[in-house]
C-alpha cells in the first residue's frame, strides 16, 4: 500500500499570505491519481485539485497543484478567510485508494 | 444538482451488523463507480469500498476485507454498505462519494454526501 505523508501537520498563516502543502508518497504515485479535498469543520471533503495539477470545477485560480513522482506540493497563493480548513491529499494505487492525514491551515 | 443523501447510521453493539444507504440524485447514476469513506472523529479520512457502474469490479480496504459487503441498486439510483462483526474501531462518520470514472481505478471523488455516523459500542 502506498503511504502518503503530508506536511506540515499545521500551517499558520494571516490571510493574503502564501500556503504551501507538501504530500509526499512512498513510492511513485502517477500524476494522473493524485487529487486534493478541502474540508471546512462539520462539512464533507470537496475536490480541489484532479490529474496532480487540474483544479476541479468552480474552484478558484489561487489553487494550484503541481508535482510527480513522490512529490506533490498544493499552493494557495494568497490565503482568503474561506480557505482555513484541513486538506488532504489522495491517490489510487493498487486497487485502492489512500490519503494523507491531512494539513490544517489555520489562522494566526 | 448532484446530491448523495446517506442514511442507516447508528449506535451499535460490537459483533452486530448494520446497512448503510446512499441516495443519489442529479446524476445518472449508473454512468459512475461509487466509494464509501469513513472518517473516524477528530480524524483523517480513510478508503472503505468502491464499485463499478456494473458491480463488476469491487474493492475494499483491507481493514474491511470479509466483514463489510457494497453494492448498488441502478434501478434505486442507490448504494449500499452491508457492516458486519463490527468492532469499536469501525465508528467513524460515513461517506458516500461518486467517482469521476465508470470503473475502478484512478479516478477521483465529487461530489461526496455529508455522511452518517456509525458508533460501535456496548
Amino acid at each position: 500500500e502506498i503511504v502518503l505523508t503530508q506536511s506540515p501537520g499545521t500551517l499558520s498563516l494571516s490571510p493574503g499570505e502564501r500556503a504551501t502543502l507538501s504530500c509526499r508518497a512512498s513510492q511513485s504515485v502517477s500524476s494522473s491519481y493524485l487529487a486534493w479535498y478541502q474540508q471546512k469543520p462539520g462539512q464533507a471533503p470537496r475536490l480541489l485539485i484532479y490529474g496532480a495539477s487540474s483544479r476541479a470545477t468552480g474552484i478558484p485560480d489561487r489553487f494550484s497543484g503541481s508535482g510527480s513522482g513522490t512529490d506533490f506540493t498544493l499552493t494557495i497563493s494568497r490565503l482568503e478567510p474561506e480557505d482555513f480548513a484541513v486538506y488532504y491529499c489522495q491517490q489510487y494505487g493498487s486497487s485502492s485508494w489512500t490519503f494523507g492525514q491531512g494539513t490544517k491551515v489555520e489562522i494566526k | 444538482e448532484v446530491q448523495l443523501v446517506e442514511s442507516g447510521g447508528g449506535l451499535v453493539q460490537p459483533g452486530r451488523s448494520l446497512r448503510l444507504s446512499c441516495a443519489a440524485s442529479g446524476f445518472t447514476f449508473d454512468d459512475y463507480a461509487m466509494h464509501w469513506v469513513r472518517q473516524a472523529p477528530g480524524k483523517g479520512l480513510e478508503w472503505v469500498s468502491g464499485i463499478s457502474w456494473n458491480s463488476g469490479s469491487i474493492g475494499y480496504a483491507d481493514s474491511v476485507k470479509g466483514r463489510f459487503t457494497i453494492s448498488r441498486d441502478n434501478a434505486k439510483n442507490s448504494l449500499y454498505l452491508q457492516m458486519n462483526s463490527l468492532r469499536a474501531e469501525d465508528t467513524a462518520l460515513y461517506y458516500c462519494a461518486k467517482d469521476m470514472s465508470s470503473w475502478l481505478g484512478g479516478g477521483w471523488f465529487d461530489p461526496w454526501g455529508q455522511g452518517t455516523l456509525v458508533t460501535v459500542s456496548s
